[in-house]
């Protein structure tokens, strides 16, 4: 099981550029997230899809895009990169725990710098 | 979701007991109290998580106090491995969203050899 993964790993835009961040699972599991992480502050939701089909904003998501390709796949796209979209961008999956618990797997993060 | 309320910081010393305290005061009660971890340039992972009664896992114990407005994440032997950001995640799985986390700042522990 590769888990998690993301690529790219880290990316450099110029302010307006258009990017998609790409994210898979093989855990079969049903839920996706999209945060974001910004220097010294903890974990910001962007989108999440609680299944195959559907997808909902969470905090931030002005600025972005998501699909939700198929079970495995969710992409982020950032149609006119800003220099505030700089993040460390994380996705994860979830799985139930027990009972309505649910456990969240993250994977590696992209590292992006829009100058 | 209710907020947690956790120190900047933390030190401690390799295999010695670190217990890493959470306040959530306006705790509801149905919120499960979730303890991720990150350790450098990594993503979050999942450490432990309770209700009500203290848990034990191979990673951890969660002391959670009777009247849950606290509750103390415990490594019982701290490796430098651990030296991470420590996230107290409150979350009711019935309050829909669908499972969303809401990370704070966390504490930070230091591991010194």
């Amino acid at each position: 099981n590769a888990g998690v993964t993301q690529t790219p790993k880290f990316q450099v835009l110029k302010t307006g550029q258009s990017m998609t961040l790409q994210c898979a699972q093989d855990m079969n599991h049903n839920s996706m997230y999209w945060y974001r992480q910004d220097p010294g502050m903890g974990l910001r939701l962007i989108y999440y899809s609680a299944s195959e089909g559907t997808t909902d904003k969470g905090e931030v998501p002005n600025g972005y895009n998501v699909s939700r390709l198929n079970k495995r796949e969710f992409s982020l796209r950032l149609e006119s990169a800003a220099p505030s979209q700089t993040s460390v961008y994380f996705c994860a999956s979830s799985q139930r725990v027990s009972g309505q618990v649910y456990e969240q797997y993250f994977g590696p993060g992209t590292r992006l710098t829009v100058t | 979701d209710a907020k947690t309320t956790q120190p900047n910081s933390m030190e401690s010393n390799e295999e010695e007991p670190v217990h890493l305290p959470c306040n959530h005061s306006t705790i509801s009660g149905t919120d499960y109290i979730h303890w991720y971890r990150q350790l450098p340039s990594q993503g979050p992972e999942y450490v432990i998580h309770g209700l009500t009664s203290n848990v034990n896992n191979r990673m951890a114990s969660l002391a959670i106090a009777e009247d849950r407005k606290s509750s103390t994440l415990i490594l019982h032997r701290a490796t430098l491995r651990d030296a991470a950001v420590y996230y107290c995640i409150l979350r009711d799985p019935l309050s829909g969203g669908y499972n969303k986390l809401i990370f704070g700042a966390g504490t930070r522990l230091a591991v010194h050899p």
